[in-house]
């Protein structure tokens, strides 16, 4: 089984309505992260956690929310979609105290935004 | 300006040769760490390698291994004994401040490679 989960792994969707992406992992870690790619603006980063009571934004978090149920959940919703959220989402999760903080990739949500 | 710098949008090489895709970095901090991930058609990211900034030698792992030349700012992505399944796109990453053990630093990426490998 995959150590980092997402779902779904593809989702269409209409303007305005609300959708949550969610993602599992098993890797203990304790830092989760969700990152949307666009092409040729690489990944950017939209929100992070440490813990469960550690939330941040990233740099682009407008239009988004998040919450982080567990140290092994952590949900990324759109409250509103539009189609320039059309994208694909990517879970992360790394460990603290690890000197490189590798981060690990589950295997993305692809969203469009119709 | 940019902090991860990736030259080549496209590289071709043959199955079974060597392969280095390049990157440049940007950064004032003495402390930082350097990533390469692959992304395959199928979209996910896979992690490849790490070196840190202090790290002595070269990092390997298996056919992937890392030319890091700290004074030229380049860490490029070497692959030997290239496989048809190598065939994907390749980001180069950085984070500043490896260091640290409370903050956090944003991982930054290049705008990738994508290498073709032919039969």
């Amino acid at each position: 089984d995959a150590d980092v989960t997402q779902t779904p792994r593809n989702r269409i969707t209409k303007t305005g309505k609300r959708i949550m992406l969610e993602c599992s992992q098993t890797k203990g870690h304790d830092r989760m992260y969700w990152y949307r790619q666009d092409p040729g603006l690489g990944l950017r980063l939209i929100y992070y956690s440490f813990d469960v009571k550690d939330i941040n934004k990233g740099e682009i978090s407008d239009g988004y929310s998040v919450s982080r149920q567990a140290q092994a959940k952590f949900s990324l919703s759109l409250e509103s979609a539009i189609p320039n959220q059309t994208a694909l989402y990517f879970c992360a999760t790394s460990v603290r105290g690890q000197g490189s903080d590798t981060q690990y990739f589950g295997p993305g949500t692809r969203l469009t935004v119709l | 300006a940019q902090k991860i710098t990736q030259t080549q949008p496209g590289m071709f090489v043959q199955e079974k040769e060597a392969v280095t895709l390049d990157c440049t970095y940007d950064t004032s901090d003495p402390s930082y760490g350097l990533f390469w991930y692959k992304q395959p058609s199928s979209g996910e990211m896979i992690f490849l390698i790490y070196q840190g900034s202090y790290d002595q030698q070269n990092a390997t792992e298996g056919r992937y291994s890392l030319n890091f030349q700290k004074a030229r700012k380049s860490a490029n992505l070497v692959i030997s004994a290239s496989q048809l399944g190598d065939s994907a796109m390749y980001f180069c990453a950085m984070r500043e401040g490896v260091m640290l053990l409370q903050g956090f630093q944003k991982l930054v990426f290049g705008t990738g490679t994508r290498l073709l490998v032919s039969p």
